[in-house]
């Protein structure tokens, strides 16, 4: 059975930084690109990041590029998030998923949140 | 650049069936056939339940298809159900930078 779960979401004040992580089992990790998708309040599903399988390629949203970097331990099947320089828009909850590279997201993990505030 | 196209809101009586569009462009939907479907019931994580246009996951139950034509993909929910009511995002690779973009989701409500 897939499970992903995600660790690292925290009350942050703006313009500070906050590294999430996402333990993955029940599958071949280094097998699979893997992606940061996150929901703000009220508010529907934003992909934000992903990474390939042996990280040669990784992919940004307009809206994080410059202040998120995804990277991967294969060794310890981890996925992470750095975020830098956050803003108020940065809160949501952030989930961490399994994909089918660049087609598809098949399972997802619970998510953490995130809380950007004064 | 622009999320896909969802209506906001859909509405059916238990036993119908409903329809929910998903509007995109040549650079995306129009072109590939990487368009999934997710279902979220509230506080929880969404599930993917159609990828590839039409494929369903193991488990998914087979009221649920999926179709596309031209720059817009359809997901259908036939003999609605109760437990059916939730939000549904559709989803597509982009040829682009940002090669995966998401729809604005739709709730579905079971009247």
């Amino acid at each position: 059975e897939v499970q992903l779960m995600e660790s690292g979401g925290d009350l942050v004040q703006p313009g500070g930084s906050l590294r999430l992580s996402c333990v993955a089992s029940g599958f071949t990790f280094a097998n699979h690109g893997m992606s940061w998708v996150r929901q703000g309040p009220g508010k529907g599903l934003e992909w934000v990041s992903c990474i390939s399988g042996r990280s040669t390629t990784t992919y940004y949203a307009d809206s994080v590029r410059g202040r998120f970097t995804v990277s991967r331990d294969n060794s310890k099947n981890t996925l992470t998030l750095q975020m830098n320089s956050l803003t108020a828009e940065d809160t949501a909850i952030y989930y961490c998923t399994k994909d089918q590279w660049l087609e598809r997201h098949d399972s997802w993990g619970q998510g953490t949140h995130v809380i950007v505030s004064s | 650049q622009s999320a896909l196209n969802q209506p906001a809101s859909v509405s059916g009586s238990p036993g119908q069936t409903i329809t929910i569009s998903c509007t995109g462009t040549n650079s995306d939907i129009g072109d590939y056939n990487y368009v999934s479907w997710y279902q979220q019931f509230p506080g929880k994580a969404p599930r993917l339940i159609i990828y590839e246009v039409t494929n369903r996951p193991s488990g998914v139950s087979n009221r649920f298809s999926g179709s596309k034509s031209d720059n817009t993909a359809s997901l259908t929910i036939s003999g609605l159900q109760a437990e059916d009511e939730a939000d549904y995002y559709c989803s597509s690779y982009r040829k682009s930078d940002m090669p995966r973009v998401f729809g604005g989701g739709t709730k579905v409500t079971v009247l």
